[in-house]
């Protein structure tokens, strides 16, 4: 099948190990961000979300952290599995473009059992 | 099914074949998107609809590229006289209202186009 990931930096850990997956993006007037996950063959899947007024939001084994002076948003995945293989994808968004998420280039991330 | 349904699934195309892809969208939706993913990268935004309503398309590549979603439901990505860089995965998405904080945007499988 496709590969989603193709050519995109890769992230190998082992499983029951902690993930951190890394993303700088572009625009200071950003106000919204998220992260996806996507499998190969399929579309991007919500993972968290966090506002430009947060620096850190935590979901199920998934933490979002926002660092707005260096434009740098990571996602930290506890105790990753085997089903956690994917390509990560950060977006963000300003209000003042409702539908027009600019996504970053991506992260494939590779579980080890 | 409950999610956002994109059809067909795979389609080869002759370049300069003219070619429509479908989008239909979780139901209730108001707002509904278009993406181009090319091997490798991440999603560009195509264009954005509210309701039958176009509000951004800037991120069409060319006057080839045209959507409609007429009735404010199912949506259509058409792209004429098809050229090999148009090869892609088109992405729709469909959300309430918006994308934001308090509502999700849903991504469809995807459509692979290939020309040839």
């Amino acid at each position: 099948g496709e590969s989603v990931g193709l050519h995109l930096p890769t992230l190998s850990v082992q499983e029951g190990d902690n993930s951190i997956i890394n993303c700088a993006y572009s625009n200071s007037a950003s106000d919204y961000f998220i992260w996806y996950k996507q499998e190969s063959g399929k579309g991007p899947q919500f993972i968290i979300d966090i506002r430009s007024n947060m620096d850190k939001r935590q979901g199920q084994r998934v933490t979002v952290l926002l660092n707005k002076t260096v434009k740098h948003l990571s996602l930290q995945i506890a105790a990753t599995q085997p089903g956690d293989s994917a390509v990560y994808f950060c977006a963000e968004n300003n209000r003042g473009s409702q539908g027009n998420l600019i996504f970053g280039k991506g992260t494939k991330l590779s579980v080890k059992p | 099914g409950a999610g956002v349904s994109q059809s067909p699934r795979y389609k080869v195309a002759k370049r300069g074949q003219d070619v429509a892809l479908r989008c239909d969208p979780i139901s209730g939706h108001v707002s509904l998107f278009w993406y181009q993913q090319a091997l490798g990268q991440g999603p560009e935004f195509l264009t954005y609809f509210q309701n039958e309503a176009q509000l951004d398309k800037s991120g069409l590549p060319s006057d080839r590229f045209f959507a409609e979603r007429p009735e404010g439901s199912v949506s259509t990505l058409k792209i004429q006289r098809t050229q090999q860089e148009d090869s892609a995965v088109y992405l729709c998405a469909s959300s309430l209202d918006g994308i934001n904080m308090n509502t999700e945007a849903f991504f469809g499988q995807g459509t692979r186009l290939t020309v040839v």
